[in-house]
């Protein structure tokens, strides 16, 4: 079985502060999805990194995905209270029909203003 | 912009009733996944289908629960009985694998509480 461990579970901040949760595994992935979910809606996805090493930036959150593909941090600047929700990794692995992602737990993350 | 659309939004039953949720993914996604998320466990995958076939199920327990897709613009997802510890909210999602790795378009889930 795959398990993704998202760090730190909770994070509370003050506004203007940069931050970075992470995501880990044993397992290597063939591609890294970051999703933020707000309460009472789904997950809606950030970014996909598929390459080792590959580096995303979406305005002040940058996305990392490890050189071995099996690890993936997410870092924001100056964090606004609009940053607030919880934080998905979510792995994917196999490949054609067989294709499917594994979620990790989230990291909730509190922007206070 | 295009969304997946789940009914009900919110579900309180007895337990023993029998519970149907509803999903109707985006046009012309091809794969369709039922998610449930609880605090403990986060989003666990129960199902998918892909061209209206179910692919895995592995994640679902087999004697209550059931998946279908009976035409390219419904899933359904039923527990009978339900139990109170089915009790969490259920998301749909889908896809369309074009290219290899690809993200999911979800739902707003059907928060279910089973008393």
């Amino acid at each position: 079985t795959q398990l993704l461990e998202q760090s730190p579970q909770f994070l509370s901040i003050q506004e203007g502060e940069n931050l970075t949760v992470y995501c880990n595994s044993s397992s290597v992935f063939s591609s890294l999805q970051w999703y933020r979910q707000e309460p009472g809606e789904g997950p809606v996805l950030l970014v996909t990194v598929v390459t080792g090493g590959e580096v995303k930036k979406l305005k002040r959150l940058t996305f990392q995905f490890g050189d071995a593909r099996k690890d993936s941090s997410l870092h924001i600047t100056a964090a606004q209270p609009g940053d607030t929700g919880l934080y998905l990794c979510a792995g994917g692995s196999g490949g054609g029909s067989n294709y499917k992602l594994t979620f990790g737990k989230g990291t909730l993350l509190t922007v206070n203003p | 912009d295009a969304r997946v659309t789940q009914t009900p939004r919110h579900k309180v039953t007895e337990m023993g009733q029998e519970v149907t949720m509803r999903c109707q993914p985006i046009l012309g996604h091809n794969t369709v996944f039922w998610y449930r998320q609880t605090m403990m466990q986060g989003l666990e995958l129960l199902a998918y289908f892909r061209n209206r076939a179910p692919l895995d199920d592995s994640g679902m327990p087999k004697d209550r629960f059931s998946a279908e897709m009976p035409d390219a613009t419904l899933a359904t997802l039923k527990i009978q009985p339900s139990e109170p510890r089915d009790s969490a909210v259920y998301f749909c999602a889908s896809g369309s694998p074009r290219g290899g790795n690809y993200g999911y378009t979800f739902g707003s889930g059907t928060r279910l509480t089973v008393v």
